[in-house]
């Protein structure tokens, strides 16, 4: 099975910077990793998929990268709705089984 | 698109969870298209379960699947999940969500439920 390790678990910034968070894989998943964007009481919100590609919606200051194991999603300058939690998830190739990382809680400084 | 999960709100530990999404604005006889079951216990973090696809594949977590069973009614739009030996460990707000539809996507899932929230009490 493999993990997903997210670091790190909480960061505390203000509106208007820049935010890098990480997720490792315990092995390859290639591309297929997905991040989401998930506030109390509401459905998660997919703001990449393919590692590296933006949903339908989602504003340019979000972004994806990376490959293999180690992958960031970048935030380039935070609004206030933006403070929430974050989740990686992966698919193996085959069977497309699924994880999720532990989360990032991105909170207000 | 919308989907929406039903159940009960309260299950006793050993019985069997029955949840069923209900889902519109596509079709699950469409190739392509699959829908899983995702749950979130209280303050932890998102856990995949299940996964069924148009063409009635079927994939389970690894270790839930001597417990978990999923199925689909095409007919009425509905994806069923059952879930054997209910534990307190398994409360959780439980979601269905849509395999991501775009051209070349292979990962993410683009239209969630609300949820609903499982307790397991006695």
């Amino acid at each position: 099975e493999i993990v997903l390790t997210q670091s790190p678990a909480t960061l505390s910034l203000s509106p208007g910077e820049r935010v890098t968070l990480s997720c490792r894989a315990s092995q390859s998943v290639g591309n297929y990793l997905a991040w989401y964007q998930h506030k109390p009481g509401q459905a998660p919100r997919l703001l990449i998929y393919d590692a590296s590609n933006r949903a339908t919606g989602i504003p340019a200051r979000f972004s994806g990268s990376g490959s293999g194991t180690d992958f960031t999603l970048t935030i380039s300058s935070l609004e206030p709705e933006d403070f929430a939690v974050y989740y990686c998830q992966q698919r193996t190739t085959w069977p497309p089984l699924c994880s999720f990382g532990q989360g990032t809680k991105l909170e207000i400084k | 698109v919308t989907l929406k999960e039903s159940g009960p709100a309260l299950v006793k530990p050993t019985q069997t969870l029955t949840l069923t999404c209900t889902f519109s604005g596509f079709s699950l006889s469409t190739t392509g298209m699959r829908v899983s079951w995702i749950r979130q216990p209280p303050g932890k973090a998102l856990e995949w379960l299940a996964r069924i696809d148009w063409g009635d594949d079927k994939f389970y977590s690894t270790s839930l699947k001597t417990r978990l069973t999923i199925s689909k009614d095409t007919s009425k739009n509905q994806v069923v999940l059952t879930m054997t030996n209910m534990d307190p460990v398994d409360t959780a707000t439980y979601y269905c969500a849509r395999g991501i539809s775009a051209a070349t996507a292979e990962t993410g899932f683009d239209y969630w439920g609300q949820g609903t929230l499982v307790t397991v009490s006695s």
